[in-house]
């Protein structure tokens, strides 16, 4: 089956910084890669998505890049706010979807 | 719309006791899906109806577990009977039958824990 490794698990940032999640993926027949957002005790909430075709996708702050060759895709959050703090989930798959074990990201202001 | 919804948010039984958790998914969504994640770690598949039929239940831990979408509208899990690790939230997503690999609606987990 698939395996997605996430990392960091914790990650710090200053307000205005930039962060980056990576994820890594083992099974070739993924084709979807969504990232979830979850802050404390609410859903997981998707934040942005990429196809397997796809190889970036941006929205505002937000980027996703792909490398299928590689089997690693990463989130990219710019000019990071204090409410972008919570945990934030990468997943592949394609009939069902594995999750990474989550990085919990901390925005100082 | 109303989102997923999941019954109920928190559930503190005894280990040994019987616990049924209910999701109610989104209208007109086929696919429904269990997920649990164990503190710390990641968040686990554990079955896929498409309407009332499992489609996938690979990810069921052993048979304590049960699942049923009778009707192929809301679902619940049952645990029967309830150990310590299975402690943990037990989410719930739906999606179009359609396309099955857009993005899943997460409900807000029902909050398991066995003491």
């Amino acid at each position: 089956g698939e395996n997605v490794e996430q990392h960091p698990s914790t990650l710090s940032v200053q307000e205005g910084d930039s962060a980056v999640i990576k994820c890594t993926y083992s099974d070739s027949a993924s084709n979807y890669f969504p990232w979830y957002k979850q802050e404390l005790g609410k859903r997981p909430q998707l934040i942005i998505d990429i196809r397997s075709n796809v190889g970036e996708k941006k929205d505002q702050r937000i980027a996703v890049t792909l490398n299928k060759t590689a089997k690693h895709f990463s989130l990219h959050i710019t000019e990071t706010q204090p409410e972008d703090s919570a945990v934030y989930f990468c997943a592949a798959g394609f009939n069902k979807f594995y999750f990474g074990s989550g990085t919990k990201l901390n925005v100082k202001p | 719309e109303a989102g997923v919804t999941q019954f109920p948010s928190h559930s503190v039984i005894e280990k040994g006791q019987t616990v049924t958790l209910r999701c109610d998914p989104i209208s007109g969504h086929d696919n429904l899906y269990w997920y649990r994640r164990v503190m710390g770690k990641e968040i686990k598949f554990l079955l896929h109806f498409v309407k009332e039929s499992k489609q996938d239940e690979s990810g069921m831990p052993n048979n304590r577990f049960l699942a049923e979408r009778t009707g192929g509208t809301y679902s619940t899990l049952k645990v029967q009977p309830a150990e310590l690790e299975d402690s943990g939230v037990y989410f719930c997503a739906s999606s179009q039958v359609k396309t099955h690999d857009l993005p899943q609606h997460f409900g807000d987990g029902t909050r398991l824990s066995i003491l």
